[in-house]
């Protein structure tokens, strides 16, 4: 069965530090993957997608930047972190618009 | 481009009674609409999807949603709330162009009292 996993769960780090979350996705091949931010609990951005190794779709000019280096891995990265980049960060998965997303378990940042 | 609206931030409803969250969606083409839900801290959990077919799609936990193309709306229903269905309601349009993205609403929040 496919999995999908997502660390770490929480992190606080200081403004101006880098960051690198991971995503993973098991038991599938060559699927669709996205990076979702989520604000006060609420609505879900889209930050980067990704059909392929190597290949990013950024949504909205940020702080942030994505990596695909292996085809079920997706990397979320920041050189500078800023306050605003605090937040709830969502990875998912898919294979085809027919099949429904299936969410990481996020990773709570706090920027101090 | 395509958009979803939920225009309740909040439904309140007692055990027992049946539910309601509205969703209306805007999208060019045939869509592909979903619900989701989301405890606290959790990833978002799928509850169902409309893709073509018949017009009631049920889903997980007894949850129910009627699509209805000429009120471009997708509401989410239960016919007998639980205090345990108390949680964040998300409805997600899909697109059809490369990448396949996925539009959420804002999200409306159930609270369920005993």
């Amino acid at each position: 069965s496919q999995t999908i996993h997502q660390w770490p769960a929480t992190l606080v780090q200081p403004v101006g530090s880098p960051l690198s979350l991971e995503c993973t996705v098991e038991g599938t091949s060559n699927p669709n993957l996205y990076w979702y931010r989520q604000a006060a609990g609420r609505g879900l951005q889209l930050l980067f997608y990704s059909v392929g190794i190597g290949q990013i779709s950024s949504e909205v000019p940020q702080n942030l930047s994505a990596s695909r280096p292996q085809d079920r891995q997706f990397i979320l990265s920041s050189k500078k972190l800023l306050l605003s980049d605090s937040g709830f960060y969502l990875c998912a998965w898919t294979l085809d618009r027919g099949i429904p997303y299936t969410f990481g378990s996020g990773t709570r940042l706090t920027v101090v | 481009a395509q958009s979803v609206a939920q225009p309740e931030d909040q439904v309140n409803v007692a055990e027992g009674n049946p539910l309601t969250v509205k969703c209306t969606y805007s999208v060019s083409g045939n869509p592909y609409l979903f619900w989701y839900v989301q405890y606290p801290n959790r990833g978002l959990q799928f509850l169902l999807k409309y893709i073509t077919g018949d017009n009631l799609v049920k889903g997980s936990y007894g949850f129910e949603a009627e699509f209805n193309k000429s009120q471009t709306s997708f509401h989410l229903k239960k016919p007998s709330a639980l205090v345990s269905d108390s949680a964040l309601y998300f409805c997600a349009v899909r697109e059809g162009s490369s990448g396949d993205k996925l539009t959420f609403g804002t999200g409306t929040r159930l609270a369920v009292r005993p």
